[in-house]
């Protein structure tokens, strides 16, 4: 019974470049979300989704950011352009409970993909 | 906007005695609370909730209590063990936006032997 699965764990782009982490959520659950996590800070909410869905983008930069989740194969976080900022540890989570659910929502992490850009 | 906040980057705590992890939060609006632990090269593990209609949630060795009035919560370990040093994140949400859960920076636990 996988967790959720993230890759590659470490990536290293040169400036201008594209980085594309994976995503595939536990099974039987269908809400992925995306965190960053910078050197020496917690963890920035950036984006919820499910199947097909963006339903809270809220935390995404504007530019050059994107993700999609498809009926078909895991979770794409994208970033075009990279710079040096974007180096940080990306995690993505999975649950069973969306927007409205009773209870806490209690996410499951990957281990998160490293993503160095030089 | 910090709306999780938590003051302590670091505690070091003896072997065997309590460790307390501080947590404050702004938005009244929250009413569900999560503590997740995270070892080096790891993701965050989720360690024990509470929901705003309670005020201690307990759990073996870790116990959750919760001030809403002022906007206070806190994670208890007692007694603390070498494996509990990691890095401790407090989150919370509300139920109207579930979706997105709003971590702390974190505090680094240190258990000394």
């Amino acid at each position: 019974n996988a967790g959720v699965m993230q890759n590659p764990r470490h990536l290293v782009r040169r400036r201008g470049q594209e980085a594309r982490l994976r995503c595939s959520p536990m099974k039987g659950h269908s809400h992925v979300y995306w965190y960053r996590q910078l050197p020496e800070e917690g963890l920035k909410f950036m984006v919820y989704l499910q199947k097909e869905n963006i339903i809270d983008e809220s935390g995404m930069p504007k530019e050059r950011f994107s993700a999609e989740f498809p009926k078909e194969g895991p979770s794409i976080l994208r970033i075009q352009q990279v710079v040096r900022g974007d180096s940080a540890a990306y995690f993505c989570a999975s649950s069973t409970y969306g927007t409205g659910a009773s209870g806490a929502n209690v996410l499951t992490f990957g281990a998160g993909s490293r993503l160095t850009v030089l | 906007d910090q709306q999780v906040k938590q003051n302590s980057p670091s505690l070091s705590v003896q072997e065997g005695r309590i460790s307390i992890l501080n947590c404050d939060y702004t938005n009244s609006m929250f009413d569900y609370f999560l503590w997740y632990k995270k070892y080096p090269a790891e993701g965050p593990t989720f360690l024990i909730s509470i929901s705003s209609i309670k005020d201690k949630n307990e759990d073996g060795r870790f116990t959750v209590f919760l001030n809403k009035s002022a906007k206070h919560l806190s994670l208890h370990i007692v007694p603390s063990q070498p494996g509990d040093s990691a890095v401790y994140f407090c989150a919370a949400s509300a139920s109207s936006s579930a979706s997105k859960i709003i971590f702390g920076s974190g505090t680094r636990l240190s258990i000394r032997p």
